[in-house]
């Protein structure tokens, strides 16, 4: 399969508790996202990658919030002192660059619940 | 504020008749238009796309249209089938950067 990988699909973690998600993109592809999706929402852009340089953050991006590329290939996110409010699906995505206009592919995602 | 909307947040269509699914936009240096389809528990998958250069792109049962003037974009699904039945997303991206911007989605239903 050389879709967009994300692991774990499910995370149940108690409030204060650090999770780590990890994404593996699409072989070819240099650019990779991450998103965060909630209840009747579309996903919300959270970061991006083109290989190891982290290219923007949004500011839905807490200091609670840090997202890595050490290589260039797998992306890790990791949400230190969770929230209940943390609670949502979180999205990876991966395309190829070189000017725009080239779609996005996603994983199936991350749900993670804040109990 | 909220970019990209998609104010029908449901659609029900018969089987074998065309589904028309709308976005609005009101950022004007958005160039590339995406729309996604989503299976509950699932990730996005893309569906079609448009550059703001063009007015229409089709691909099988899928067209998109573009109204630039308007800000305006639909999706066209003919003939719909039982299997289109998903949440369906809107998407677009500016000048100068690849990140998506989403609306918040149409639930679709082809009943037979």
């Amino acid at each position: 399969d050389t879709g967009v990988s994300q692991d774990p699909r499910h995370k149940i973690t108690k409030r204060g508790q650090n999770v780590t998600f990890r994404c593996d993109p699409i072989s070819e592809h240099n650019r990779l996202y991450w998103y965060r999706q909630t209840l009747g929402q579309g996903p919300e852009f959270l970061t991006y990658f083109q290989n190891e340089a982290q290219l923007e953050k949004s500011r839905l991006l807490s200091n609670r919030f840090s997202a890595e590329r050490p290589k260039g290939s797998f992306s890790t996110l990791e949400i230190q002192r969770t929230e209940q409010g943390d609670s949502a699906m979180y999205l990876c995505a991966s395309s190829r660059s070189g000017g725009s206009n080239t779609e996005a592919f996603f994983g199936q995602g991350t749900r993670l619940t804040v109990v | 504020d909220q970019q990209v909307k998609q104010n029908s947040p449901s659609l029900s269509v018969q089987e074998g008749r065309i589904s028309i699914l709308n976005c609005d936009y009101t950022n004007s240096m958005f160039d590339y238009f995406l729309w996604y389809k989503k299976y509950p528990a699932e990730g996005p998958t893309f569906l079609i796309s448009i550059s703001s250069i063009k007015d229409k792109n089709e691909d099988g049962r899928f067209t998109v249209f573009l109204n630039k003037s308007a800000k305006h974009l639909s999706l066209h699904i003919v003939p719909s089938q039982p299997g289109d039945s998903a949440v369906y997303f809107c998407a677009a991206s500016a000048i100068g950067t690849d990140k998506l911007i989403f609306g918040t989605g149409t639930r679709l239903q082809v009943f037979p």
